[in-house]
Order: structure tokens, then C-alpha cells, then sequence
């Protein structure tokens, strides 16, 4: 059973600060780690798919980076708004596409 | 470009029913996949379908069956609806898995079981 742990379970910030979120996975058999955003009554909506050991990307205020060697990403946000209120959620492609528990991210305004 | 289309939106059964989620896309994708949201616990993989006529388990396959007879078509299929399947049911297709596809979602089907 393949393990996709993310740290913090939920995270409340105010407007304006910047925050950071951690996803762990497995280090053999990868393929890709995706981040998806996942609004309440929504559905996911994919953020980034990465590939390559230390990659970084970046989408407006929020970037991640990858470290395939020891199986963590990182997710940030610079300048929190209350539209960044979500559930980020990573998934880890190492064949089948599995999914980590999300962090809830509220950000007050 | 309708994306992937998921029905019902919501629907209530009565223990040992049995009832059809459908889903289509219409973007051509090869893989498919039917996911379930149980609070705290993310997206649990039911089923996938790498293409037409394949189809294998996931993390949580038991008391569902799928079938993929088109690219177009993924229906998950309940047989004795048990209250333990209570939960949102998303479906969800890609081009790929072995490359940088990324899942597009359907909008979520609510199935309670009572």
C-alpha cells in the first residue's frame, strides 16, 4: 500500500501571510507528484504535475518544488488571500495516481 | 467542451439496492478512474480503466464493479448497497498515467445509503 502523507492536516492564516505545506511519498517507482486545489463544492482542478528531481513551478503567488531522492514537494503560497481558501491536495504517480489526505488551508481576511 | 460529465449529482438508496454512476468525457482520454471522498481520508481509488476493455482495482474496490466499453464510458456499478458507501464518488479522466496527465474531475456524484 503506497503511503502519501501531507503535513499540516489544516492550517488557518491570515491575509497576507505566506505558508507551506509538505507532501510525502515514496521514492522508488515515480512517475510524477501532482498538486491539485480543491475548492468546497467543487471539484480538484490540477495546480502542477512534476517530473524531474528539483523541479520548481510556479503559478502566480503559489509555487512547488520536488525532491524525487527523498520523497517530499513542497507547496507554497506567497501573500495569502481569502480565495486561497481550499483543500490542496498532492498525488503521487507511480503507476496508479494516489492521493495524500489534503491540507485545509482557511485564510482570514 | 463538456469535459467529464458525471451522473447522478446526488442520489439516496436503501440498503441492499443497487444502482449505476455514469460517467463520460469527451476529450479523448485513455485512463479513467472512479475515486470516492470519505472525510479526512482524501480520494480513495476504486477502479481505473487505462483504456476500452481494461479496467483494475484500487485501493478500495470491494462492492463495485466497472466496466469501460467505449473511451467515452466509465460506469461504476454498486450491487448491494451497503450504508459503508455512503460518500462522494468522483470521476476522473487523463490522457496518461505514465506521463504528466493530469486528472480533470467530474463534478461529483453524492450517494447516500441509508
Amino acid at each position: 500500500i503506497l503511503n502519501v502523507e501531507q503535513s499540516p492536516q489544516s492550517l488557518h492564516v491570515q491575509e497576507g501571510d505566506s505558508t507551506n505545506f509538505t507532501c510525502s511519498f515514496p521514492s522508488s517507482n515515480f512517475y510524477a507528484l501532482h498538486w491539485y486545489r480543491w475548492e468546497t463544492a467543487k471539484s480538484p482542478e490540477a495546480l502542477f504535475v512534476m517530473t524531474l528531481n528539483g523541479d520548481e513551478k510556479k503559478k502566480g503567488r503559489i509555487s512547488a518544488t520536488l525532491n524525487t531522492k527523498e520523497g517530499y514537494s513542497y507547496l507554497y503560497i506567497k501573500g495569502s488571500q481569502p480565495e486561497d481558501s481550499a483543500t490542496y491536495l498532492c498525488a503521487f504517480n507511480g503507476n496508479k495516481l494516489v492521493f495524500g489526505a489534503g491540507t485545509i488551508l482557511r485564510v482570514k481576511s | 467542451n463538456a469535459g467529464v460529465t458525471q451522473t447522478p449529482k446526488f442520489r439516496i438508496l436503501k440498503i441492499g439496492q443497487s444502482m449505476t454512476l455514469q460517467c463520460t468525457q469527451d476529450m479523448n482520454h485513455n485512463y479513467m478512474y472512479w475515486y470516492r471522498q470519505d472525510p479526512g481520508m482524501g480520494l480513495k481509488l476504486i477502479y481505473y480503466s487505462v483504456g476500452a476493455g481494461i479496467t483494475d482495482k484500487g485501493e478500495v474496490p470491494n462492492g463495485y464493479n466497472v466496466s469501460r466499453s467505449t473511451t467515452e464510458d466509465f460506469p461504476l456499478r454498486l450491487e448491494l448497497a451497503a450504508p459503508s458507501q455512503t460518500s462522494v464518488y468522483f470521476c476522473a479522466s487523463s490522457y496518461g498515467v505514465l506521463d504528466t496527465g493530469e486528472l480533470f474531475f467530474g463534478e461529483g456524484s453524492r450517494l447516500t445509503v441509508l
